[in-house]
This record gives structure tokens, C-alpha cells and sequence, in this order.
């Protein structure tokens, strides 16, 4: 079936370091999704890639969409405090209604 | 507009009853969608929407049933519930399936001891 990976599972950084999760995907897929979960909360919508080598980018986060549309990765330039979470990718197929969650990375930003 | 409400938070069942998760919308949403979210995974599609009337089975259905008599309310029924069972379930709803954001519930933590 169709699987979305995303690495890392974990991530620990300094505040002010950078951060990058990855997503890769098994088949092609059609569009994109980065979610934001905060501890105890539920997932809140962040953007939606769609083209081929798209890069999005809100203040300091930027997002990417790989030229195959197989890959999708989020980087967080300086984190803060405010970005503790856990970011989920999700992926649509072509053929599908339904979009497929990566396992997500919580992150953690240490004052 | 509330968005989308589910009801309980929180609930424990003991094995082998049965209950029904509440979800509610008020953007007026075409599809709507159940996950469950297991602790240090992704969320998983139970089922799904595209409008009243119409219901299609996602990645995990087994041990779950849904019905949409209307555009605001998908709840999802639990027969018998299983240890496996146990998780958060979270409802969420968009305007069209292929492009746009979901909008998420509070979420509802079942227990099944």
C-alpha cells in the first residue's frame, strides 16, 4: 500500500538552529501537505505544495517539493520556542481522494 | 463558526461495548474525514465523505462504521470495542478533497481496557 516516510522520528536542537524534516513517498503523488501538531493538540494545516521543484516559504519556515514529486522537505531557519511540535507531511495520489500521513517529527527546542 | 466540534474528550470503554464518536461542522464542508492517531505515529484514515450520503472506507475501517445523513455530522460508531482500539480519533472536514486544507477537531481519547 502506499507508504509516506518521514525522517527524523526525533529532533532536539539548541533555539536558534536550524531544522529539517524529510518526506519521502513510494509513488508519485499528486499534491502535499505540511501539518503542525502541537503537544496535546491537533493538527493545524501549514501549506500545500503542488508543482514539480515547488518551494514555498512562510517567514522562516521553507518547504519544497522534490522534482519527482516523490519527496517534500521543511526547513526552519533559527527555531524558537514558538516552533515545538510535531510537523506532519501528507500525501495525496493521483487517483485518490484520500491523503497518506507520514509518521511525522516532533521537534524540541531547548531555551 | 466553531469549526469542527467532536464530542466526548475523553472516554474508557471496557471490551466489548460498543459507542459512537460525535463530529460536528459548521463551514459547510462537501468532505469529511475520520483518523486515529496512535502515540508516535501518523494519523491513520478510518473513513471518509464526500457528501451526504456518500461513505468509502479508507486505510484501517475494520471495527468501525459511519454514516452522513447530513453536510455537518459524521459520526463514527465502534462495535465491540478491542485494546486495539485504544488511540486518539480526531474528525476533520474540507471544502473539496483534491486541493484543499483540512480543518481539524479537538480530538477524542478513547480507552478500551
Amino acid at each position: 500500500g502506499q507508504q509516506v516516510m518521514q525522517i527524523p522520528q526525533y529532533q532536539h536542537v539548541q533555539e536558534g538552529e536550524d531544522f529539517t524534516t524529510y518526506c519521502n513517498s513510494s509513488t508519485t503523488l499528486s499534491n502535499i501537505q505540511w501539518y503542525k501538531q502541537r503537544p496535546g493538540g491537533h493538527p493545524v494545516f501549514l501549506i500545500q505544495l503542488v508543482k514539480s521543484g515547488e518551494v514555498k516559504k512562510q517567514k522562516r519556515l521553507t518547504f519544497q517539493f522534490g522534482e519527482a514529486k516523490k519527496n517534500s522537505s521543511l526547513h526552519i531557519t533559527a527555531t524558537q520556542t514558538t516552533d515545538v511540535g510535531t510537523y506532519f507531511c501528507a500525501g495525496r495520489v493521483n487517483t485518490g481522494n484520500q491523503f497518506y500521513f507520514g509518521t511525522g517529527t516532533s521537534l524540541t527546542v531547548i531555551p | 463558526n466553531a469549526g469542527v466540534t467532536q464530542t466526548p474528550k475523553f472516554r474508557i470503554l471496557k471490551i466489548g461495548q460498543s459507542m459512537t464518536l460525535q463530529c460536528t461542522q459548521d463551514m459547510n464542508h462537501n468532505y469529511m474525514y475520520w483518523y486515529r492517531q496512535d502515540p508516535g505515529m501518523g494519523l491513520k484514515l478510518i473513513y471518509y465523505s464526500v457528501g451526504a450520503g456518500i461513505t468509502d472506507k479508507g486505510e484501517v475501517p475494520n471495527g468501525y462504521n459511519v454514516s452522513r445523513s447530513t453536510t455537518e455530522d459524521f459520526p463514527l460508531r465502534l462495535e465491540l470495542a478491542a485494546p486495539s482500539q485504544t488511540s486518539v480519533y480526531f474528525c476533520a472536514s474540507s471544502l473539496v478533497a483534491r486541493g484543499d486544507e483540512q480543518f481539524f477537531g479537538p480530538g477524542t481519547r478513547l480507552t478500551v481496557l
